[in-house]
């Protein structure tokens, strides 16, 4: 059983607010991801992290940042946050890159 | 790199009848495939997985995928759908060359009563 969790599952906020997307892991992986996913569409990456204070921007450009303080924890943020923000993260981790990934139950941010 | 390729964005389907959901990678290494299942407002969970050896791996619910290296397919398959199969299948690529795990844009099964 994959344990990789993301909070909060559901997220509502106004334009401009800050916010910080939670992902944690316990499997002790080295490579943590995170995933942007518009509803039935198909899967961007926007992060990615092979270690501690190791972050590197995936293949779509994001407004978004990661840190990468502690193995377990891959937090995302936004600083200001706009309409065209509205979607699903999804946060992944692996042992090895190009090897199964595990996914959080992803979190829906829509911004209004 | 990888490349994965997913030939179908959508399949209808009705219940109790056979599904194959197509999937061509491209690779010069070595190649680890996936299938992975998403139900809706959920994350991806993995289906079944090609390592190494035989090339025909099942999963638990009754699905099965071959890996086909002479046509670089791994397809997925079941002869009997239910309506609860109805979600997003995603297909995905890796190597033990380092570079990441790569995913074919998905395929929507929708299982009609």
């Amino acid at each position: 059983e994959a344990d990789i969790y993301q909070t909060p599952r559901y997220l509502v906020i106004g334009t401009g607010k800050k916010i910080t997307l939670e992902c944690s892991q316990t499997m002790g992986h080295d490579k943590m991801y995170w995933y942007q996913q518009d509803p039935g569409m198909e899967l961007h990456l926007i992060h990615y992290s092979y270690g501690v204070n190791s972050t590197e921007k995936g293949d779509l450009s994001s407004e978004s940042t990661v840190s990468r303080i502690r193995t377990e924890h891959f937090p995302l943020t936004l600083e200001s946050a706009r309409p065209s923000h509205t979607s699903q993260y999804l946060c992944a981790s692996s042992s090895r890159a190009g090897t199964e990934a595990f996914f959080g139950q992803g979190t829906r941010l829509t911004v209004v | 790199a990888q490349s994965v390729t997913q030939l179908d964005s959508q399949v209808p389907v009705f219940e109790e009848a056979p599904v194959e959901l197509r999937c061509n990678y491209s690779s010069s290494v070595s190649v680890y495939l996936f299938w992975y299942v998403q139900y809706p407002n959920q994350g991806l969970q993995l289906l079944l997985k090609y390592l190494s050896g035989s090339t025909l791996v099942e999963s638990i619910n009754g699905f099965e995928a071959e890996f086909n290296k002479s046509q670089t397919s791994f397809h997925l398959r079941k002869p009997s759908v239910h309506i609860s199969d109805t979600a997003e299948y995603f297909c995905a690529g890796g190597d033990n060359a380092g570079n990441m795990l790569t995913f074919g844009g998905g395929t929507r099964l929708m299982v009609k009563p």
